[in-house]
């Protein structure tokens, strides 16, 4: 099946800092996407990207998918940023989606 | 609209015991999915239902069972529970299943197994 690898594992951002976080995947694919994990545990859509780019305020994100990777930009980061950022796959193959290991990224007042 | 529906968010259960969880998908939403939450294997599928039928099931011992209703509301089982069954249980719910589909999650049923 398809695998996914997120980089960094964790981040330590100071408040007002931007980052970019990657998710490279094994295989082609038609739906990649990017969710946040709060602190109580629940999975927030971020990005439904499976190429090209979008934006929401602070957040955007970059999929080029002939070279199997995805970006998430994080810019002025605030303290609510705070959580784990997965990204997600679907394996054709396996018919479901596979999540990658996740960044845990901590913003510092 | 309301969003996907966890019931419940925490439970405690004891070796040998049965766990069900229930979950209501999003108005409109035919498809559920179910992801197990380990800090250890992370993010890993359990099944998908779609009009009521199992569409595909992950790589988990047959004590691992759900179903789908007609209302789209779906429920898994986990018998016989064991130490390493404790973990996040999440549920999320599509328009379309499979490929097609947008997965929108639940808060998650927090089990532990003691």
């Amino acid at each position: 099946g398809i695998q996914v690898e997120q980089s960094p594992p964790d981040l330590i951002l100071q408040e007002g800092a931007n980052s970019t976080l990657r998710c490279n995947f094994s295989d082609s694919v038609n739906n990649l996407q990017w969710f946040h994990q709060n602190p109580w545990g629940q999975l927030i859509n971020l990005f439904y990207i499976p190429s090209g780019t979008k934006q929401n305020g602070r957040l955007s994100a970059t999929t080029v998918a002939t070279e199997r990777y995805s970006l998430l930009y994080i810019s002025s980061s605030q303290t609510t940023d705070s959580g784990v950022y997965f990204c997600a796959v679907f394996d054709n193959y396996g018919q479901n989606f596979v999540f990658g290991p996740g960044t845990r990224l901590s913003v510092l007042p | 609209k309301a969003g996907v529906t966890q019931t419940p968010r925490y439970l405690i259960k004891t070796r040998g015991q049965q766990v069900t969880l229930s979950c209501s998908p999003i108005s409109g939403h035919r498809s559920v999915s179910w992801y197990q939450q380990t800090p250890g294997q992370g993010l890993q599928f359990l099944f998908e239902y779609f009009s009521e039928t199992q569409r595909n099931k992950g790589n988990f011992p047959g004590r691992f069972s759900g179903r789908q209703f007609s209302n789209s509301r779906s429920e898994m089982n986990v018998s016989t529970l064991e130490l390493g069954d404790s973990a996040l249980y999440l549920c999320a719910s599509s328009i379309l299943q499979g490929n097609t589909g947008e997965l929108f999650f639940g808060e998650g049923s927090r089990l532990t197994v003691l």
